[in-house]
């Protein structure tokens, strides 16, 4: 199992521009979430879902997108990057709310 | 608003010593509350967690002890030794709701040898 993969590791973007992050997992978990990580912060859910076609808003949803169409990916749209979004962005999955979260490795995002 | 406090900000402890961190909610739906570890340039990885009709959980060396009335919850790292050394993030959730995970801000332990 590749478990919880994550692509770009790296990305910049200038202010304006949009772009996806893609998450995809092979453990057939329903549940998966995007978080975005900045120092003294901790950690801060943007948006997740219960499964396949069923998404909801996190504490920080304003500026990204997502969509459920399969089990397997969760992507998160930046829709226009602003500075406020530099950020790492971490995607999870687990089989429900009371079992393991799995990270990914992380996005780590510039926008300049 | 921080649904869940974290202190301290960082803590630096001798091999052999005990780490111990501490977190703290006001909403009192939450029920479940895990830790995590986070290694530099890796994503967060699930430590222990504990539910609340438990006082106390231990798995080797990692302790949560949990008090419901204080709406408090602590770490303890026993023997603690330099390959410790990360980050850590307490966490809290209302299972029912979904998946809703509120993280506090996370403690940088160096554990020196």
């Amino acid at each position: 199992n590749a478990g919880v993969t994550q692509t770009p590791k790296f990305q910049v973007l200038k202010t304006g521009q949009s772009m996806t992050l893609q998450c995809a997992q092979d453990m057939n978990h329903e549940y998966m979430s995007w978080y975005r990580q900045d120092p003294g912060m901790g950690l801060r859910l943007i948006h997740y879902s219960v499964g396949a076609g069923i998404t909801d808003q996190g504490e920080v949803p304003n500026g990204y997108n997502v969509s459920r169409s399969t089990t397997e990916d969760f992507p998160l749209r930046l829709l226009s990057a602003a500075p406020s979004q530099t950020s790492v962005y971490f995607c999870a999955s687990s089989l429900d709310s009371y079992n393991e979260q799995f990270f990914g490795p992380g996005t780590r995002l510039t926008v300049l | 608003q921080q649904q869940v406090k974290q202190s301290p900000q960082s803590l630096i402890v001798q091999k052999g010593g005990i780490s111990i961190i501490n977190c703290a909610y006001e909403n009192t739906a939450f029920d479940y509350f895990p830790w995590y570890q986070q290694f530099p340039g890796k994503g967060p990885a699930l430590l222990i967690a504990i539910r609340p009709d438990v006082s106390e959980k231990k798995e080797g060396r990692f302790t949560i002890s949990f008090n419901k009335s204080a709406k408090q919850f602590s770490l303890h790292i026993m023997d603690s030794q330099p390959g410790d050394s990360a980050t850590y993030f307490c966490a809290a959730s209302i299972s029912y709701t979904g998946n809703q995970f509120y993280f506090g801000t996370g403690t940088s332990l160096t554990v020196i040898p």
